[in-house]
């Protein structure tokens, strides 16, 4: 596509569910990245999936936390248990290559909005 | 670790003045540098970058120039508008050293006045 598509774009779910959020990325962009921007925070980094490379998931912040991504495309990242703390808009960018080397940078979508009440 | 720190805000200005943003970054390798911007209600940007020392990045009237020696990237722009009221992002990757992901910065929300 012609962008990074996020869905959906606000999530309120109750404390304890579990959700599903899904990002689509730039068609051939190999690799693929999951950030969290909590309210006034800055971002912080989750998981980076790069071709068929084991993903990197040292930003995880705890087991009720995983994400996968098929075919190299499409990722969803799943959040068990949701607890509030949990809220906070969930980002996802993609770039061409790993480390938005090339020149290309990396492209942001919209994000999802999530709030655990 | 590689880490970015950027001035903390918020910065208020009024309509042309000069807009200075530090960022400084800790890096083993040899990274990229990025500037990020969001504009209220928006997604993130890409403001500007630059790939190696004494590159420059600008776009929209800012400016960064990569300072290997004193390891900052700071944003500068000689004469703000309204509508660069936004958060900025400071950024750095270091592929060089196998680390593939952005570290940002906090952010800097500025607000420009008319």
């Amino acid at each position: 596509g012609a962008g990074v598509s996020q869905s959906p774009s606000n999530k309120v779910t109750e404390k304890g569910k579990d959700v599903e959020l899904r990002c689509d990325p730039i068609s051939g962009h190999t690799a693929l990245y999951w950030y969290r921007q909590s309210l006034g925070q800055g971002l912080e980094f989750l998981i980076y999936f790069q071709g068929n490379s084991a993903p990197d998931k040292s930003g995880l912040p705890s087991d009720r936390f995983s994400a996968e991504r098929t075919g190299g495309s499409v990722s969803t990242l799943t959040i068990q248990r949701t607890q509030q703390e949990d809220s906070a808009v969930y980002l996802c960018a993609s770039s061409l290559k790993g480390g938005g080397t090339g020149g290309h940078g990396y492209t942001f979508g919209s994000g999802t909005r999530l709030t655990v009440v | 670790g590689n880490s970015v720190t950027q001035m903390e805000g918020p910065v208020t200005l009024s309509e042309e003045a000069f807009l200075t943003i530090n960022c400084t970054y800790t890096a083993t390798g040899y990274p990229s540098l990025f500037w990020y911007v969001q504009y209220p209600g928006e997604g993130l940007q890409l403001l500007l970058k630059a790939t190696k020392a004494d590159d420059k990045g600008s776009n929209k009237g800012f400016e960064a120039t990569y300072r290997k020696e004193t390891t900052s990237f700071h944003l500068e722009k000689g004469s703000v508008q309204v509508s660069d009221s936004a958060v900025y992002f400071c950024a750095l990757s270091d592929p060089s050293s196998n680390d593939y992901k952005l570290s940002f910065g906090a952010g800097t929300t500025v607000t420009v006045r008319a």
